[in-house]
């Protein structure tokens, strides 16, 4: 986990509130990515950066925004549009700009419960 | 589309015996394959890669994985299994030519519990 840092560990969320977890790394990596795992599941890439200012969504990006204004800091907002947010959340990052051999390098999560 | 699969949801060891975690991949291209481990309300951690080159790869904490091409495979191994080795198991996999933002697909995990 050294090197990305990810707060609160756990947050609570009441229905029609946005909320917004934060992913900060010191590793001077390009590509910072959001997963989000479900019990039983594996990760399911949420949005990913791979260079300051630009960032794409990824598979499960519906209800889920980003902004990429710095390096090492990739926020990842929970809206009210997403419908079960109640999940395990995880940043990674990785050098290069991403590059297809790049190793993803991951934080300790952000658990998130919508009350 | 890239894919993995991780056959087992567990797998039970006893502390000392070979411990062997299965991953199949599925590519159109060449794969890149990762394997990561997890413990209890942490983040991923980084085991092992195959990138080209020898088939047997050599990880963290005594992890090794074989990638067999034919067999479309990549499984994990560690030679005598430890009690702290009970964790949630990942393989992940991206292709080479295709991956759009350098996308890691995962397979749905397989949690190892090996018992004293």
């Amino acid at each position: 986990d050294g090197g990305i840092t990810q707060s609160p560990k756990y947050l609570f969320r009441k229905e029609g509130q946005n909320v917004t977890l934060s992913c900060e790394q010191n590793l001077n990596h390009d590509a910072m990515y959001w997963y989000r795992q479900d019990p039983g599941q594996g990760l399911r890439l949420i949005y990913y950066s791979q260079i300051v200012n630009d960032f794409q969504k990824g598979d499960i990006a519906e209800g889920y925004s980003v902004s990429r204004e710095k390096k090492e800091s990739f926020p990842l907002t929970v809206t009210s549009a997403q419908k079960n947010p109640t999940a395990f959340y995880l940043c990674a990052s990785s050098g290069n700009r991403g590059g297809a051999t790049d190793t993803q390098y991951f934080g300790p999560g952000t658990r998130l419960t919508v009350l | 589309a890239q894919s993995v699969a991780q056959p087992e949801d567990q797998v039970n060891v006893a502390e000392g015996n070979p411990l062997t975690v299965k991953c199949t991949y599925s590519v159109s291209g060449n794969p890149y394959l990762f394997w990561y481990v997890q413990y209890p309300n942490r983040g991923l951690q980084f085991l092992l890669k195959y990138i080209t080159g020898d088939n047997l790869v050599k990880g963290s904490y005594g992890f090794e994985a074989e990638f067999n091409k034919s067999q479309t495979s990549f499984h994990l191994k560690k030679p005598s299994a430890l009690v702290s080795d009970s964790a949630l198991y990942f393989c992940a996999v991206r292709d080479a030519f295709k991956a759009a933002g350098n996308k890691l697909t995962f397979g749905g995990g397989t949690r190892v519990l090996v018992k004293p």
